[in-house]
């Protein structure tokens, strides 16, 4: 079975803080992806990246960043100098090779207060 | 381009009513994920269908059902609808396998039960 767990349920900054949001995920397959979308208050999920098991580059793009450790089995993401825009619900979730479906963590609410 | 389109955005329908919502997938995509949203259990998977082929379902009664079209557009319809069937439903399309491309998702059908 596949697992996400995203242990921060709400994180509360000022702006210009950095915010880090935690995604730890368990599977038994060696071919998988993992993702990152973000959810305003508008209901769409957005997505942000994905990444395959057998990338673990880490990456930026502009005020983003994420870490992906397969020792760990995490998949981090960062936002740098946060901005209220950034409030949102933010899900880190998992795809089987040959799977068809994203299994997704539980989110993470950010909250960036002027 | 434009995006995933989910139609009714609100719904309220009483139990024992059926209910059928729409999805109209980007031009081009022929894979359609359905999810269910609730406070209490997260993001769910309830079904995948790719050339209105059904290939993956999730763990749902069998009072949820869907289909896809020839021109990739889906319905899902629930029947003897039950008070927990209130929810945000989502629908994702992607032009092929979740994983190795993204999912981009609508902004969702908002069911109430009453």
């Amino acid at each position: 079975a596949q697992k996400v767990t995203q242990a921060q349920t709400e994180i509360s900054v000022v702006e210009k803080e950095d915010v880090t949001l935690d995604c730890v995920y368990e599977t038994r397959d060696t071919t998988y992806y993992l993702f990152w979308y973000k959810q305003p208050p508008s209901g769409e999920l957005v997505f942000l990246i994905r990444r395959n098991s057998f990338d673990e580059q880490n990456e930026i793009s502009g005020r983003y960043s994420w870490n992906f450790q397969k020792s760990t089995s995490s998949f981090n993401f960062t936002i740098t100098a946060s901005q209220v825009v950034d409030s949102a619900v933010y899900f880190c979730a998992l795809s089987r090779s040959n799977d068809y479906k994203l299994s997704f963590g539980a989110g993470t609410t950010v909250t960036v207060r002027a | 381009k434009a995006g995933v389109t989910q139609t009714p955005r609100y719904l309220i329908k009483t139990r024992g009513q059926q209910v059928t919502l729409s999805c109209s997938p980007i031009s081009g995509h022929r894979s359609v994920s359905w999810y269910q949203q609730t406070p209490g259990q997260g993001l769910q998977f309830l079904f995948e269908y790719f050339s209105e082929t059904q290939r993956n379902k999730g763990n749902f009664p069998g009072r949820f059902s869907g289909r896809q079209f020839s021109n990739s557009r889906s319905e899902m319809n629930v029947s003897t609808l039950e008070l927990g069937d209130s929810a945000l439903y989502l629908c994702a399309s992607s032009p092929g396998q979740i994983g190795n491309t993204e999912a981009f998702f609508g902004q969702g059908t908002r069911l109430t039960v009453v």
